[in-house]
């Protein structure tokens, strides 16, 4: 069972907005702002699209934004793309250097 | 160009042992933590190990005792000996940076690690 929890399956069609929660505790999430998020496509390595919550890395669209709210961050995708769809996965530190994982969200472009 | 090249995965029966190696080039190796990060068929990632600039060690519970990580920062190197091999370690292991605070910004192309009799 992995740490932070996100929605097996997300879904849009092009053009429209998607976002992808991702639940942790006080502990991780809510306690620090380096909550990051990963998009893999199938056979690929993970690429990092959002770091610290809310920061997109050079070469990311803007279309890919974060946000976090207590213990929940988010990821919003919008206009969605056929290429964005992917599993998206999100991380958080979790203290002592610690790194929790989510168990990873499949964004369906319809 | 940044890049992480890892090698060193294959078949090996339970109980065996692999070395895997992570080349790195393209930017200071010696100043970056350096992390192994793992992906079972079908599966979420996990973080397995890392090893800081300044060689402290961390591993996850599910390894700990069975892999050892290391680093040649002469050779650019990042190095992860995986030893009493069990069918939970089949995955594909990937060699990451942590280029941000607590995120990996560059990521090798993975070697896959299959464990079976």
């Amino acid at each position: 069972q992995s740490a932070l929890t996100q929605p097996p399956s997300a879904s849009g069609s092009p053009g429209q907005s998607v976002t992808i929660s991702c639940t942790g505790t006080s502990s991780d999430v809510g306690a620090y702002n380096y909550v990051s998020w990963y998009q893999q496509h199938p056979g690929k390595a993970p690429k990092l699209m959002i770091y610290e919550v809310n920061k997109r890395p050079s070469g990311v669209p803007d279309r890919f934004s974060g946000s976090k709210s207590g213990n929940t961050a988010s990821l919003t995708v919008s206009g969605l793309q056929a290429e964005d769809e992917a599993d998206y996965y999100c991380t958080s530190y979790a203290g002592s250097n610690n790194l929790v994982f989510g168990g990873g969200t499949r964004l369906t472009v319809l | 160009e940044v890049q992480l090249v890892e090698s060193g995965g294959g078949l090996v029966q339970p109980g065996g042992s692999l070395r895997l190696s992570c080349a790195a080039s393209g930017f200071t190796f010696s100043t970056y933590s350096m992390n192994w990060v793992r992906q079972a068929p079908g599966k979420g990632l996990e973080l397995v190990s890392y090893i800081t600039s300044s060689s402290t060690i961390y591993y996850a519970d599910s390894v700990k005792g069975r892999f050892t990580i290391s680093r040649d920062n002469a050779e650019n190197s990042l190095f992860l000996q995986i030893n009493s091999l069990r069918d939970e370690d089949t995955a594909v292991y990937y060699c990451a940076r942590p280029g941000r605070p607590y995120a990996f910004d560059i990521w090798g192309q993975g070697t896959m690690v299959t464990v079976s009799s």
